[in-house]
């Protein structure tokens, strides 16, 4: 079945900092693939997503880009703030069911000023 | 409302009790969707629904979990004779066609079995 495997942190940096958060998947075909946000007290958010190979996803200054070649989707941010402090999810969907989400457990990012 | 709404925010139960969560979709969302966040696992599919239809509800893990849409709009997902293992954050989603990177998710639900 799909699968999605990601770091699971937690992570702390210094405001600044550059991230990477990691994540690879097990899907047959060409899913999709995502990254959603969790701000504390808030409900999940779509941050970026990719549809097919090569396909870069960037959002406020995220970026993620789908290999095929590695099945990976990793989150990377140049200089993250204080702001950025939220548990981050990789997640895909497969076409005849893109409704259902097959999530990752999570990476809770903690950034310092 | 502006956003999914789902209620209770917080729920404490006893093993062997019945209890029932509620979500209001978006207004005008035909799709809407159940999960379930345990504690060490990620987001669980449980159910998804189009219009009042389910015709997906692979991922309730037993027969115990039930849930129903009326009217096209709220939604319940009750728990019968819960069980210490169902305690979880439980989230709900809606969008307004079938794909699930348009969803919007609430806030969910957190339920402790004691």
């Amino acid at each position: 079945g799909n699968s999605v495997t990601q770091m699971e942190g937690p992570v702390t940096l210094s405001e600044e900092a550059f991230l990477t958060i990691n994540c690879t998947y097990t899907a047959t075909g060409y899913p999709s693939l995502f990254w959603y946000v969790q701000y504390p007290g808030e409900g999940l958010q779509l941050l970026l997503k990719a549809t097919k190979a090569d396909d870069k996803g960037s959002n406020k200054g995220f970026e993620a880009t789908y290999r095929k070649e590695t099945t990976s989707f990793h989150l990377e941010k140049g200089s993250v703030q204080v702001s950025d402090s939220a548990v981050y999810f990789c997640a895909l969907s497969k076409g005849g069911s893109n409704y259902k989400l097959t999530f990752g457990k999570g990476t809770l990012l903690t950034v310092n000023p | 409302g502006a956003g999914v709404s789902q209620s209770p925010s917080n729920k404490v139960t006893e093993k062997g009790k019945d209890v029932e969560l509620r979500c209001d979709p978006i207004s005008g969302h035909t799709a809407l969707y159940w999960y379930r966040q345990s504690l060490g696992q990620g987001l669980e599919f449980l159910i998804y629904f189009q219009g009042n239809s389910a015709p997906d509800k692979s991922g309730l893990p037993s027969d115990r979990f039930s849930a129903e849409r009326t009217g096209g709009s709220v939604s319940t997902l009750t728990i019968q004779r819960t069980q210490q293992e169902d305690s979880a954050v439980y989230l709900c989603a809606s969008s307004i066609g079938q794909g699930a990177s348009e969803a919007f998710f609430g806030q969910g639900t957190r339920l402790t079995v004691v």
